[in-house]
């Protein structure tokens, strides 16, 4: 069966440090990999995507940024984190055959101050 | 798709009523909806999905309506418990070329009063 794990589950961070958020997949190969932000009380926010090793797609400008640097592993990274990055980072994935049901990691909670 | 203000709908019922949650989509091009159920601090689950050529699917008790016309979707959980108390959220995906990106609606709270 598939797994996803994302950690931390919970981060507190002050404004201008770096960030480093981890999401892997196990039981499946070539999924497709997906970064959202969740606001308290609100809805979710697609960040980035990727269909493949390297592959990134951007769906907000930000100051965030993704990399796959392997099939089942997906980075969201910032160099400077701002006090409008905090939020509930969540991670998903489905099968690149064409499914569209996306299932979720357990999300991280991230606290900028 | 992202949700507006910081207020969710929400909607209290008693245990053992049925609940009815909607949703109002934007893209006609949308050949597919899924639900999810999100409890507090966890990633949102899976509830039931429908394409575009169904108008209605069950599930163990959940039914998904599914009305083009009017471009909305609704979720009914039958015999509601306690434990259904979440956040539920509807999604659409346009096809075609979206990599199976999925646009989220801003989201129901649930609550169920034993």
């Amino acid at each position: 069966s598939q797994t996803i794990h994302q950690w931390p589950a919970t981060l507190v961070q002050p404004v201008g440090s770096p960030l480093s958020l981890e999401c892997t997949v196990e039981g499946t190969s070539n999924p497709n990999l997906y970064w959202y932000r969740q606001a308290a009380g609100r809805g979710l926010q697609l960040l980035f995507y990727s269909v493949g090793i390297g592959q990134i797609s951007s769906e907000v400008p930000q100051n965030l940024s993704a990399s796959r640097p392997q099939d089942r592993q997906f980075i969201l990274s910032s160099k400077k984190l701002l006090l409008s990055d905090s939020g509930f980072y969540l991670c998903a994935w489905t099968t690149s055959a064409g499914g569209y049901e996306q299932y979720f990691g357990p999300g991280t909670r991230l606290t900028v101050t | 798709g992202e949700s507006v203000g910081l207020h969710l709908p929400t909607l209290s019922v008693q245990e053992g009523d049925n609940s009815i949650i909607n949703c109002a989509y934007s893209n006609s091009a949308s050949d597919y909806f899924i639900w999810y159920k999100q409890e507090s601090g966890k990633g949102p689950q899976f509830i039931i999905d429908i394409r575009s050529n169904m108008d209605k699917r069950q599930g163990q008790r959940v039914t998904v309506l599914l009305n083009k016309t009017v471009k909305h979707l609704s979720l009914q959980i039958a015999a509601t418990q306690p434990g259904d108390s979440a956040v539920y959220f509807c999604a659409e995906n346009a096809g075609g070329t979206s990599y199976g990106k999925l646009t989220f609606g801003q989201g129901t709270i649930l609550t169920v009063h034993p």
